[in-house]
């Protein structure tokens, strides 16, 4: 398994700006993905971040919102961009191998006022 | 389109007792399954999995069932304890690519 961390935890933003949430694993691994979880629902797939190339976003979810990097097989960061209060939930870190099995990190948990 | 879903939203079992979450998916041609637990504040963590081309999977103390011509899938808890108190989702691989579609959530209380 892996182990994956992000930073940070939560925070409380002003609408129209923007935060970046890191996410690191313990290990290299193949597949990393940011999810969205409102409050008491599922979660919503974001992107597939992609290794030295362009994320894949879902269908609802563009680049200028959400843009994504991830240099290397270990790191990855989302940036939530030109914030409003209907941003505000939790964002999720994923990684896993080709194998399927994915981990999650804690979340990040957004507020936009 | 694919979907996955859960028949009841809350489960409220003694301790003790076995629990049974239930899951239904829509797409004939999924392969593999996943079981996630979620406690307050944290992120999913990992339960069990299942492949299409098994009926069922042991752990410790949770067994999954899959029942391919119902599109069925269930997690089974064992002598439920105060700490599997939790949000449970089944999730599926997608057709294309390693992402995977989450169903809506069972909220799991163990009263004592």
């Amino acid at each position: 398994s892996a182990v994956i961390s992000q930073k940070p935890s939560r925070d409380i933003c002003q609408r129209g700006t923007s935060l970046t949430i890191q996410c690191q694993v313990d290990s290299q691994v193949t597949m990393m993905f940011w999810y969205r979880q409102q409050p008491g629902q599922s979660l919503t797939l974001i992107a597939t971040a992609n290794q030295g190339s362009e994320a894949t976003y879902e269908s609802g979810f563009v680049i200028d919102k959400f843009p994504i990097s991830r240099p290397n097989l270990t790191f990855s960061t989302l940036t939530v961009s030109n914030m409003s209060p209907e941003d505000s939930s939790i964002y999720l870190c994923s990684g896993g191998q080709e194998t399927y099995e994915q981990y999650f990190g804690p979340g990040t948990r957004l507020t936009v006022t | 389109g694919e979907s996955v879903g859960l028949h009841l939203p809350t489960l409220s079992v003694q301790e003790g007792d076995n629990s049974i979450i239930n899951c239904a998916y829509s797409n004939s041609a999924s392969d593999y399954f996943i079981w996630y637990k979620q406690e307050s504040g944290k992120g999913p963590q990992f339960i069990i999995d299942i492949r299409s081309n098994m009926d069922k999977r042991q752990g410790q103390r949770v067994t999954v069932l899959l029942n391919k011509t119902v599109k069925h899938l269930s997690l089974q808890i064992a002598a439920t304890q105060p700490g599997d108190s939790a949000v449970y989702f089944c999730a599926e691989k997608r057709n294309s690519g390693y992402a995977l579609n989450f169903g809506k959530g069972t909220s799991l209380l163990v009263t004592p």
